[in-house]
């Protein structure tokens, strides 16, 4: 089993432009997340998904959107690239409603916007 | 006040030794905690879910206080390979995962 990947692993962009970003897990997992991971601020989450076709918004959903067409993947969008988007992206996975939950997390993408 | 709140570190210690990392949690309802290891420009990964009455893992003791919203792990006999950084985690029902900021360990030879 690969577990959680992302695509692509890393991106330069210039301001305005847009892009997507790739998660899929081969765990059959119901719940994905999306967090962005920047120096002194810890893990903070974007945007999570609990099933396919359902997503919610997490703590900093603002310039973002998501989309779960496929239970195995959960895309990140940036319509609109902007300076305050440079961050690490992680993308996680974990089981329906398990205790402990433990959720699973892909190698991350670093985004860099000029 | 962040909800969860480590001291950064970092933390340098040798080879051999033992220490602690605390973290404080400010949500009462919170449910579920646990400590995860994140090794520089890598994935975070679990390390070790922590419950009510202390739990152990070989060199690795967790431990939960829920009067005080206070969760600490302790690392005995410190390897090289211990150096990363910890992240304290709570979950309260219905919600995604809440990390700390982390905490910094360097471990010398």
């Amino acid at each position: 089993n690969a577990g959680v990947t992302q695509t692509p692993k890393f991106r330069v962009l210039k301001t305005g432009q847009s892009m997507t970003l790739l998660c899929a897990q081969d765990m059959n997992h119901e719940y994905m997340y999306w967090y962005r991971q920047d120096p002194g601020m810890g893990l903070r989450l974007i945007h999570y998904s609990v099933g396919e076709g359902t997503t919610a918004k997490g703590e900093v959903p603002d310039g973002y959107n998501v989309s779960r067409l496929k239970k195995q993947n959960f895309l990140l969008g940036l319509e609109s690239a902007a300076p305050s988007q440079t961050s690490v992206y992680f993308c996680a996975s974990s089981r329906l409603a398990v205790d402990p939950n433990e959720q699973f997390f892909g190698p991350g993408t670093r985004l860099t916007v000029l | 006040r962040k909800e969860v709140e480590q001291d950064p570190g970092p933390f340098n210690v040798p080879e051999g030794a033992t220490v602690a990392f605390n973290c404080t949690y400010s949500n009462s309802a919170s449910q579920s905690f646990f400590w995860y290891r994140q090794d520089c420009r890598k994935e975070p990964k679990l390390l070790m879910s922590v419950y009510s009455s202390g739990n152990e893992d070989g060199r690795f003791t967790a431990q939960l206080n829920r009067a005080s919203q206070y969760i600490s792990l302790l690392i005995r006999d410190s390897k090289l390979s211990d150096s990363a950084t910890y992240l304290c985690v709570v979950k309260r029902a219905g919600t995604a995962l809440i990390f700390g900021k982390g905490t910094t360990l360097s471990v010398s030879s």
